[in-house]
Protein backbone atom coordinates (compact mmCIF):
# COMPACT_ATOMS: atom_id res chain seq x y z
CA UNK A 1 0.00 0.00 0.00
CA UNK A 2 1.56 3.03 -1.26
CA UNK A 3 -0.03 5.34 0.88
CA UNK A 4 -1.22 8.95 0.25
CA UNK A 5 0.36 10.10 -2.16
CA UNK A 6 0.02 14.05 -3.52
CA UNK A 7 1.55 15.69 -6.46
CA UNK A 8 3.44 17.27 -7.48
CA UNK A 9 5.74 17.77 -4.48
CA UNK A 10 6.90 21.05 -5.58
CA UNK A 11 5.09 23.39 -7.77
CA UNK A 12 6.05 26.91 -8.59
CA UNK A 13 4.15 29.41 -10.37
CA UNK A 14 3.95 32.96 -11.26
CA UNK A 15 1.05 35.22 -10.06
CA UNK A 16 -1.75 34.93 -12.22
CA UNK A 17 -1.05 31.54 -12.84
CA UNK A 18 -2.79 28.21 -12.31
CA UNK A 19 -2.12 25.74 -9.41
CA UNK A 20 -3.54 22.15 -9.68
CA UNK A 21 -2.78 19.97 -7.07
CA UNK A 22 -3.32 16.34 -6.92
CA UNK A 23 -4.25 13.64 -4.25
CA UNK A 24 -4.59 9.98 -4.25
CA UNK A 25 -6.00 8.57 -1.61
CA UNK A 26 -5.27 5.22 -0.08
CA UNK A 27 -6.70 2.47 -1.79
CA UNK A 28 -10.40 1.89 0.18
CA UNK A 29 -10.50 4.98 0.91
CA UNK A 30 -13.04 7.16 -0.04
CA UNK A 31 -12.96 9.92 2.50
CA UNK A 32 -10.47 12.70 1.47
CA UNK A 33 -9.35 15.94 3.53
CA UNK A 34 -7.58 18.90 1.57
CA UNK A 35 -5.81 21.18 4.86
CA UNK A 36 -3.35 24.22 4.06
CA UNK A 37 -0.07 24.97 6.00
CA UNK A 38 1.61 28.22 6.17
CA UNK A 39 4.85 28.00 7.32
CA UNK A 40 5.34 27.66 11.13
CA UNK A 41 1.91 27.14 11.64
CA UNK A 42 -0.58 24.36 12.08
CA UNK A 43 -3.22 22.81 9.49
CA UNK A 44 -5.80 24.99 8.16
CA UNK A 45 -9.11 22.82 7.01
CA UNK A 46 -10.02 23.68 3.71
CA UNK A 47 -12.37 20.82 2.71
CA UNK A 48 -13.95 17.25 3.12
CA UNK A 49 -14.71 15.27 -0.08
CA UNK A 50 -16.16 11.89 -0.78
CA UNK A 51 -16.71 10.36 -4.41
CA UNK A 52 -17.93 13.10 -6.35
CA UNK A 53 -19.62 14.94 -3.42
CA UNK A 54 -18.13 18.05 -1.72
CA UNK A 55 -19.37 17.24 2.09
CA UNK A 56 -17.78 20.53 3.83
CA UNK A 57 -15.91 23.18 2.41
CA UNK A 58 -16.38 25.68 4.73
CA UNK A 59 -12.73 26.51 5.19
CA UNK A 60 -11.88 27.08 1.40
CA UNK A 61 -11.87 30.64 -0.23
CA UNK A 62 -14.93 31.50 -2.06
CA UNK A 63 -12.75 32.67 -4.49
CA UNK A 64 -10.38 31.45 -6.86
CA UNK A 65 -10.23 27.86 -5.01
CA UNK A 66 -11.66 24.64 -5.96
CA UNK A 67 -11.54 20.82 -5.30
CA UNK A 68 -13.12 17.73 -7.07
CA UNK A 69 -12.69 13.69 -6.00
CA UNK A 70 -14.35 12.49 -9.01
CA UNK A 71 -15.50 8.29 -9.52
CA UNK A 72 -12.52 7.53 -11.17
CA UNK A 73 -9.03 9.61 -10.60
CA UNK A 74 -7.40 11.02 -7.88
CA UNK A 75 -8.61 14.33 -5.64
CA UNK A 76 -7.69 17.63 -7.39
CA UNK A 77 -7.39 20.98 -5.65
CA UNK A 78 -7.41 23.63 -8.01
CA UNK A 79 -6.10 27.39 -7.11
CA UNK A 80 -6.97 29.91 -10.39
CA UNK A 81 -4.97 33.05 -10.75
CA UNK A 82 -2.78 32.65 -7.78
CA UNK A 83 -0.82 35.15 -5.71
CA UNK A 84 1.65 35.52 -3.05
CA UNK A 85 -0.26 34.57 -0.40
CA UNK A 86 -1.32 31.06 -1.91
CA UNK A 87 2.43 30.16 -1.23
CA UNK A 88 1.90 27.16 1.52
CA UNK A 89 1.85 23.78 1.65
CA UNK A 90 -1.11 21.54 0.59
CA UNK A 91 -1.48 18.72 2.38
CA UNK A 92 -4.20 16.13 1.59
CA UNK A 93 -5.35 13.25 4.20
CA UNK A 94 -7.52 10.03 3.55
CA UNK A 95 -9.50 7.73 5.91
CA UNK A 96 -11.95 4.95 5.21
CA UNK A 97 -14.29 6.78 7.49
CA UNK A 98 -16.39 9.84 7.66
CA UNK A 99 -15.01 12.66 10.22
CA UNK A 100 -12.87 13.08 12.62
CA UNK A 101 -13.48 11.26 15.63
CA UNK A 102 -14.44 8.21 13.91
CA UNK A 103 -11.20 7.86 11.63
CA UNK A 104 -8.70 10.17 13.18
CA UNK A 105 -6.76 7.46 14.39
CA UNK A 106 -6.60 5.58 10.67
CA UNK A 107 -6.63 9.08 9.05
CA UNK A 108 -3.86 9.05 6.73
CA UNK A 109 -1.78 12.44 5.50
CA UNK A 110 0.63 12.62 2.37
CA UNK A 111 3.86 14.49 2.21
CA UNK A 112 1.78 17.17 0.78
CA UNK A 113 2.69 19.39 -2.32
CA UNK A 114 4.67 22.81 -1.59
CA UNK A 115 3.35 25.43 -3.92
CA UNK A 116 5.16 28.61 -4.28
CA UNK A 117 3.83 32.01 -5.83
CA UNK A 118 6.91 34.23 -7.30
CA UNK B 1 11.57 20.07 29.99
CA UNK B 2 7.97 21.57 29.28
CA UNK B 3 5.94 23.74 27.11
CA UNK B 4 3.63 25.92 27.12
CA UNK B 5 2.42 25.03 23.36
CA UNK B 6 1.37 28.38 21.61
CA UNK B 7 3.08 30.86 23.18
CA UNK B 8 6.18 28.77 23.76
CA UNK B 9 6.52 26.95 20.17
CA UNK B 10 10.28 26.09 20.74
CA UNK B 11 11.20 22.83 23.18
CA UNK B 12 14.57 21.68 23.78
CA UNK B 13 15.04 18.21 25.40
CA UNK B 14 18.15 16.51 26.43
CA UNK B 15 18.05 13.22 24.76
CA UNK B 16 17.45 10.65 27.29
CA UNK B 17 15.29 12.73 29.12
CA UNK B 18 11.73 13.44 29.46
CA UNK B 19 9.27 15.90 27.35
CA UNK B 20 6.20 17.54 27.62
CA UNK B 21 4.19 19.73 25.17
CA UNK B 22 1.42 21.44 25.95
CA UNK B 23 -2.00 22.37 24.21
CA UNK B 24 -4.84 24.35 24.80
CA UNK B 25 -7.81 23.63 23.03
CA UNK B 26 -10.47 25.63 22.37
CA UNK B 27 -13.69 24.39 22.01
CA UNK B 28 -15.12 22.90 25.12
CA UNK B 29 -17.48 20.59 23.52
CA UNK B 30 -14.87 18.61 21.61
CA UNK B 31 -14.67 14.81 22.23
CA UNK B 32 -11.52 13.89 20.73
CA UNK B 33 -8.20 14.86 20.74
CA UNK B 34 -5.22 13.68 18.64
CA UNK B 35 -1.47 14.37 18.77
CA UNK B 36 0.17 14.30 15.40
CA UNK B 37 4.30 14.35 14.35
CA UNK B 38 5.51 16.01 11.61
CA UNK B 39 9.09 15.67 10.49
CA UNK B 40 10.54 18.26 7.89
CA UNK B 41 9.30 18.03 4.81
CA UNK B 42 6.53 15.24 5.72
CA UNK B 43 3.25 14.95 6.22
CA UNK B 44 1.36 14.58 10.05
CA UNK B 45 1.60 11.34 11.59
CA UNK B 46 -0.66 9.81 13.82
CA UNK B 47 0.92 9.60 17.51
CA UNK B 48 -1.75 8.72 19.84
CA UNK B 49 -5.45 9.64 20.83
CA UNK B 50 -8.00 10.15 23.31
CA UNK B 51 -11.46 10.14 24.09
CA UNK B 52 -13.22 13.15 26.07
CA UNK B 53 -14.66 10.48 28.69
CA UNK B 54 -10.41 9.45 29.37
CA UNK B 55 -8.13 11.80 31.08
CA UNK B 56 -4.84 9.74 30.77
CA UNK B 57 -4.03 6.83 27.75
CA UNK B 58 -0.35 5.40 27.12
CA UNK B 59 1.14 4.36 24.26
CA UNK B 60 4.31 3.46 23.75
CA UNK B 61 6.89 6.13 24.87
CA UNK B 62 3.91 8.80 24.95
CA UNK B 63 1.39 9.56 27.68
CA UNK B 64 -1.56 12.49 26.90
CA UNK B 65 -3.41 13.91 29.44
CA UNK B 66 -6.70 15.64 28.97
CA UNK B 67 -7.41 17.96 31.34
CA UNK B 68 -10.97 18.82 30.22
CA UNK B 69 -11.96 21.40 33.27
CA UNK B 70 -9.39 23.70 31.53
CA UNK B 71 -9.22 22.84 28.57
CA UNK B 72 -5.51 21.61 28.08
CA UNK B 73 -4.03 18.62 26.84
CA UNK B 74 -0.53 17.89 27.14
CA UNK B 75 1.74 14.48 25.67
CA UNK B 76 4.85 13.52 27.31
CA UNK B 77 7.43 11.62 25.42
CA UNK B 78 9.46 9.42 28.10
CA UNK B 79 13.27 8.86 27.49
CA UNK B 80 13.36 10.92 24.17
CA UNK B 81 15.56 9.68 21.19
CA UNK B 82 16.82 11.93 18.60
CA UNK B 83 14.13 10.55 16.26
CA UNK B 84 12.06 12.34 18.23
CA UNK B 85 13.28 15.85 16.91
CA UNK B 86 10.00 17.18 14.91
CA UNK B 87 6.88 19.53 15.04
CA UNK B 88 4.30 18.14 17.53
CA UNK B 89 0.44 19.65 17.23
CA UNK B 90 -2.39 18.50 19.01
CA UNK B 91 -5.82 18.36 17.22
CA UNK B 92 -9.14 18.56 18.29
CA UNK B 93 -12.53 17.81 17.05
CA UNK B 94 -16.29 17.42 17.56
CA UNK B 95 -18.54 14.63 16.87
CA UNK B 96 -18.10 14.09 13.24
CA UNK B 97 -16.83 16.98 12.39
CA UNK B 98 -13.22 17.45 10.91
CA UNK B 99 -9.99 18.17 12.40
CA UNK B 100 -8.88 21.77 13.96
CA UNK B 101 -5.35 21.49 14.56
CA UNK B 102 -3.33 23.69 17.64
CA UNK B 103 0.11 25.82 16.09
CA UNK B 104 2.69 23.43 17.34
CA UNK B 105 5.31 23.31 18.52
CA UNK B 106 8.97 22.24 17.57
CA UNK B 107 10.51 19.47 20.01
CA UNK B 108 14.59 19.54 19.54
CA UNK B 109 16.82 16.77 21.04
CA UNK B 110 20.02 17.93 22.23
CA UNK B 111 22.26 14.71 21.54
Amino acid sequence: NAGVMQNPRHLVRRRGQEARLRCSPMKGHSHVYWYRQLPEEGLKFMVYLQKENIIDESGMPKERFSAEFPKEGPSILRIQQVVRGDSAAYFCASSPFAGGSTGANVLTFGAGSRLTVL
Amino acid sequence: GESVGLHLPTLSVQEGDNSIINCAYSNSASDYFIWYKQESGKGPQFIIDIRSNMDKRQGQRVTVLLNKTVKHLSLQIAATQPGDSAVYFCAETFGNEKLTFGTGTRLTIIP
